[in-house]
């Protein structure tokens, strides 16, 4: 089935640092989604992405839908405490008919 | 608050019994998802529903799993003679069939099963 790479696995960083994640795919997708999850809770929404090659941005979080259909990243910038969590990339396709699949999620830990 | 809500929480339950659980989607919403998510790695897809009707499920969904949405509202998840190995998070999500955001997925904030 289809598979998501996502990279890094954990980050360790600075408060007001940048941060970029990024995720691959063997497949195409017609929708790159991230969202992020707390401890005990749900993920939550943070961008969509619909085009090849669009660029979307939300605050401080900025996002990239690759011209090959095959990959996105994710750049937070200027972190801050509460940015705690792991990010998941999801790949979209059939007309949003179908489940989403989702990367393991990068674990983001920032020291203040 | 009108995002999506599940119940119970948190379940704990031995090995053979059998559970249900609730979601109530976004109240607009016509799309609702269901996702298995153990530690260490992203949801996992279960099934889908497009108002009443269950459309899509996956592999992972065995015989003991069953999932209904009687009036396209709210959804129940069944798992019978529960096994160690369902153990999980069941994530619930919904969306609306607006075009391309019909792939925008809002999600509950899961119930956390344990089998003992």
């Amino acid at each position: 089935g289809q598979q998501l790479n996502q990279s890094p696995q954990s980050m360790f960083i600075q408060e007001g640092e940048d941060v970029s994640m990024n995720c691959t795919s063997s497949s195409i997708f017609n929708t790159w989604l991230w969202y992020k999850q707390e401890p005990g809770e749900g993920p939550v929404l943070l961008i969509a992405l619909y085009k090849a090659g669009e660029l979307t941005s939300n605050g401080r979080l900025t996002a990239q839908f690759g011209i090959t259909r095959k990959d996105s990243f994710l750049n937070i910038s200027a972190s801050i405490p509460s940015d705690v969590g792991i990010y998941f990339c999801a790949g979209g396709s059939g007309g949003g008919a179908d489940g989403l699949t989702f990367g393991k999620g990068t674990h983001l830990i920032i020291q203040p | 608050d009108t995002g999506v809500s599940q119940d119970p929480r948190h379940k704990i339950t031995k090995r053979g019994q059998n559970v249900t659980f609730r979601c109530d989607p976004i109240s607009e919403h016509n799309r609702l998802y269901w996702y298995r998510q153990t530690l260490g790695q992203g949801p996992e897809f279960l099934t889908y529903f497009q108002n009443e009707a269950q459309l899509e499920k996956s592999r992972l969904l065995s015989d003991r799993f069953s999932a209904e949405r009687p009036k396209g509202s709210f959804s129940t998840l069944e798992i019978q003679r529960t096994e160690q190995g369902d153990s999980a998070m069941y994530l619930c999500a919904s969306s609306l069939e607006t075009g391309s955001s019909s792939y925008e997925q809002y999600f509950g904030p899961g119930t956390r099963l344990t089998v003992t």
